[in-house]
């Protein structure tokens, strides 16, 4: 069984602040994926990982896979309150394995 | 232009009853999904449609069953609702074309089910 360990589970900092969010597993994925939660909504796509010791950067958040493809991390610079949410970090086993294991979240909150 | 689309979004009903919960979606997608979030904010797949063939059934008691239509369409009848049931609800779909796939998901807006 595939499983996605995710670190911190909460976080609660200042605007402006940096932060880090680590997802880390003992098996090897395909892919990793980064979904973003508001309250009452449900997850939205951030970004998708795919090669070893992958660098992404989506404005003022960076994600990383890495190079053993078992570990992801975001990465976000002076946060503001709409970084505010539940980030959830997902592995693919790929091809026609459709099964993506979620981790169990990490709950940002960014005060102004 | 909703992507993928949940009814009802709250369903409140007592221990015992029988309900459905229905999804579509107009991604032209060939995949779809149901997951449960629990309290703790897991989300966990509990079933997988390709094509109308189910192609992911995790450990789910079987007085939940889906059913797909059609490939914009995956619904989840629940029998005998019990009180650990209650949770959100989220249909999801993907696309497997072209290869690499890589099956990123796009969430409905959950339906937030409450057994009392």
């Amino acid at each position: 069984t595939q499983l996605l360990e995710q670190s911190p589970q909460f976080l609660s900092i200042q605007e402006g602040e940096n932060l880090t969010v680590y997802c880390n597993s003992s098996s090897v994925f395909s892919s990793l994926q980064w979904y973003r939660q508001e309250p009452g909504e449900g997850p939205v796509l951030l970004v998708t990982v795919v090669t070893g010791g992958e660098v992404k950067k989506l404005k003022r958040l960076t994600f990383q896979f890495g190079d053993a493809r078992k570990d992801s991390s975001l990465h976000i610079t002076a946060a503001q309150p709409g970084d505010t949410g539940l980030y959830l970090c997902a592995g693919g086993g790929g091809g026609s394995n459709y099964k993506l294991t979620f981790g169990k979240g990490t709950l940002l909150t960014v005060n102004p | 232009d909703t992507a993928v689309s949940q009814t009802p979004k709250y369903l409140v009903t007592q221990m015992g009853n029988d309900k459905s919960i229905k999804c579509e979606q107009n991604l032209g997608h060939d995949t779809m999904y149901w997951y449960k979030q629990d309290s703790k904010k897991f989300l966990k797949i509990m079933f997988s449609y390709n094509n109308k063939e189910l192609i992911i059934n995790e450990t789910v008691p079987n007085r939940f069953s889906p059913k797909s239509p059609d490939k914009a369409h995956l619904n989840l009848h629940i029998n005998s609702l019990e009180l650990g049931d209650s949770a959100v609800y989220f249909c999801a779909s993907s696309q497997d074309r072209p290869p690499p796939s890589y099956n990123e998901q796009f969430f409905g807006p959950g339906t937030r089910l409450t057994v009392l």
